[in-house]
């Protein structure tokens, strides 16, 4: 069955340092992998598409077949990037989300 | 057009009673998703309609469930008889093609 686990609940850094919330997958078709973010009392909102490969808010991902990954990177962390991060895998035709449980990213001043 | 809405944004019921929810997603999107969230989870998928027809349905969904989207724009999601185990964030989703999905704020439903 699909599956995608997000390791850490819980992720604290400081202001400028680097970033990485984890992802793992498990899927026996191609994959889609998203990244999500909400910030507080916001709603969900589409960060990262694997596809498209581009940066968004200093923000990238990289697919992983190998290894079945699909890790959020940042190299400098702002204040502002404080919020809950959901991988999601994109299934089927129909393209129904399954989500990981998500990371609660902390950037201390 | 802000996006995806929903309505209402919360709701407290008694145990056994129905409640209804609308999402009325992006205008010229043609796929609807319902979602579930609990405390310390992600959204869990519960359904999909394409256009009017709906596609699927998660085994989440039990028989007081149900979902329309009659005339392939706004979608309702029906509760019959709910339980205390329904209490969550009922999410909207909305795209087109191969998008990433675009979420609404959500309905809490709080069952006593």
């Amino acid at each position: 069955a699909q599956r995608v686990t997000q390791p850490e609940k819980l992720l604290s850094v400081f202001k400028g340092a680097p970033v990485e919330l984890k992802c793992n997958y498990s899927y026996s078709g191609s994959p889609e992998l998203f990244w999500y973010v909400q910030y507080s009392r916001q709603r969900l909102q589409l960060l990262l598409r694997h596809i498209s490969r581009e940066s968004i808010k200093g923000f990238t991902a990289d697919l992983n077949k190998g290894e079945t990954s699909f890790h959020l990177k940042k190299p400098f962390a702002q204040e502002e990037d404080s919020a809950m991060y959901y991988c999601a895998l994109g299934e089927g035709s129909n393209y129904k989300l399954t989500f990981g449980k998500g990371t609660l990213l902390t950037v201390n001043p | 057009d802000t996006g995806v809405s929903q309505d209402p944004r919360h709701k407290i019921t008694k145990r056994g009673q129905n409640v209804t929810f609308r999402c009325d997603p992006i205008s010229e999107h043609n796929r609807l998703y319902w979602y579930r969230q609990t405390l310390g989870q992600g959204p869990e998928f519960l359904t999909y309609f394409q256009n009017e027809a709906q596609l699927e349905k998660s085994r989440l969904l039990s028989d007081r469930f149900s979902a329309e989207r009659p005339k392939g724009s706004f979608s309702t999601l029906e509760i019959q008889r709910t339980e205390q185990g329904d209490s969550a964030m009922y999410l909207c989703a909305s795209n087109s093609n191969r998008q990433g999905q675009f979420f609404g704020p959500g309905t809490r439903l709080t069952v006593l």
